[in-house]
């Protein structure tokens, strides 16, 4: 999977923790991404980070933050983890904006 | 939202036979991009087709791309058991992210 992992692969947790996951990349790649994929709705991106410590929304940010202290870890937070925010997270990265993604196995979050 | 839209969205086909899905999209675009995804697995990419061509091949995949009509079309020749996954076009059509639809969920039956 191109140097990409994802830690947790599952969690359950409860509303109202705050839950952390970490994307890992080996690649030296420039941009990160985190999406989340749900039923119906597709793939959609959450935030996404075009250099070490330069990050912007996605079209769901509301209820997540993301930071990016070094190149190969970009890391996604659920402050307050709440029901909607159950579903499959995916990371990815590229070397362009405009190039092909890869991306990460996934991490199943579900929020009780 | 999602731009990109695949149709269909779903599609049952006899192992041996081809498979065809269409990507439409809204706005211009550089690049538009094809990924599978497996049950349970990744999104992997396939192939990158930019706006200045208008056909690509790649083993059994071949990608055609009309900007005039603003779509896409992935064609699968000889279906194996092994090409049952879902499939997303991406396009570049905001800066610096990419746009997928919700994905056309291919069956192959032996």
């Amino acid at each position: 999977d191109a140097g990409i992992t994802q830690s947790p692969r599952h969690k359950v947790t409860e509303t109202g923790t705050p839950v952390t996951l970490r994307c890992h990349q080996t690649e030296n790649h420039r941009y990160m991404y985190w999406y989340r994929q749900d039923p119906g709705h597709g793939l959609r991106l959450i935030h996404y980070s075009y250099g070490v410590k330069d990050t912007d929304k996605g079209e769901v940010s509301d209820g997540y933050s993301v930071s990016r202290s070094k190149t190969e870890d970009f890391l996604l937070t659920l402050e307050s983890a709440t029901s909607s925010q159950t579903s499959v997270y995916f990371c990815a990265i590229s070397e362009s904006d405009r190039s092909s993604q890869y991306f990460g196995p996934g991490t199943r979050l579900t929020v009780l | 939202s999602q731009q990109g839209e695949e149709d269909p969205q779903a599609l049952s086909i006899q192992e041996g036979e081809n498979a065809t899905m269409n990507c439409s999209y809204k706005t211009s675009i550089n690049n538009l991009q094809w990924y599978r995804q497996n049950s349970g697995r990744g999104l992997v990419h396939l192939i990158l087709i930019r706006s200045n061509e208008r056909e690509k091949h790649s083993g059994r995949l071949r990608v055609t791309l009309d900007t005039s009509k603003k779509s896409s079309s992935l064609l699968i020749t000889a279906s194996r058991a092994a090409d049952t996954a879902s499939y997303f076009c991406a396009t570049d059509e905001r800066a610096q992210k990419l746009v997928f639809g919700q994905g056309t969920r291919l069956t192959i039956n032996p």
